[in-house]
């Protein structure tokens, strides 16, 4: 696997589940990031994490929980989440995310749809 | 506060024609300035940044773009287009001392056979 992998690609769910979003990045990179891309709006930033540190939440619902166990490694845990919910989530990594104007490199995405 | 402004949502071109994506940017300093682009059901790729120096950008699959500080624009170009560059294209600005990448709604382009 190379670059930056998210799974499931696609999840449809209840507003009373619980599911998980996992994002792996094989680059080596030391930030991650989580992002919501709805139709006709821009990506919106939710999670930053830096060396596996939790370094910006964007005003994020607290029915969204980031987890990071390791520089590789990002979830997004959903529980009791709403229609307007539903969207493309991003996943992406930087080599840092201090100093010098490192690229992000985003995964596939995955579709969620909350019923 | 930084901001960006894609002034067309969709740009439809015949195949083998020249395209221009607009974009327009908001910032009290100094920036840096990408294009990425998303093919149907796939992640963003970068396609070009700039951060200093030559004001025109080369990047990947024939693209270019020119950087305009007086009329904060960061216009991207393709002399020629083909079938494959069908794909949504969105342009994102991250000013000096912000680590935050704002993005803009996007600009879907539509090559017609």
């Amino acid at each position: 696997e190379t670059g930056v992998t998210q799974t499931p690609r696609h999840l449809v769910m209840g507003m009373t589940n619980k599911k998980s979003l996992k994002c792996e990045q094989h680059l080596g990179h030391n930030a991650m990031y989580w992002y919501k891309q709805s139709a006709k709006k821009p990506l919106e930033l939710m999670f930053v994490y830096s060396l596996e540190e939790r370094v910006e939440n964007n005003s994020v619902p607290s029915r969204f929980s980031p987890e990071c166990p390791n520089s590789s490694h990002l979830f997004l845990h959903l529980h009791t989440l709403q229609p307007e919910d539903s969207a493309l989530y991003l996943c992406a990594s930087s080599q840092d995310r201090t100093g010098g104007i490192d690229t992000q490199y985003f995964g596939p995405g995955t579709r969620l749809t909350v019923l | 506060a930084q901001s960006v402004t894609q002034l067309d949502s969709q740009v439809p071109v015949f195949e083998e024609a020249p395209v221009e994506l607009r974009c327009n940017y908001s910032s009290s300093v100094s920036v840096y300035l990408f294009w990425y682009v998303q093919y149907p059901n796939q992640g963003l790729q970068l396609l070009l940044k700039y951060l200093s120096g030559s004001t025109l950008v080369k990047g990947i699959n024939g693209f270019e773009a020119e950087f305009n500080k007086s009329q904060t624009s960061f216009h991207l170009r393709k002399p020629s287009v083909h079938i494959s560059d069908t794909a949504e294209y969105f342009c994102a600005v991250r000013s000096f001392g912000n680590e935050k990448l704002t993005f803009g709604t996007g600009t879907r382009l539509t090559i017609i056979p």
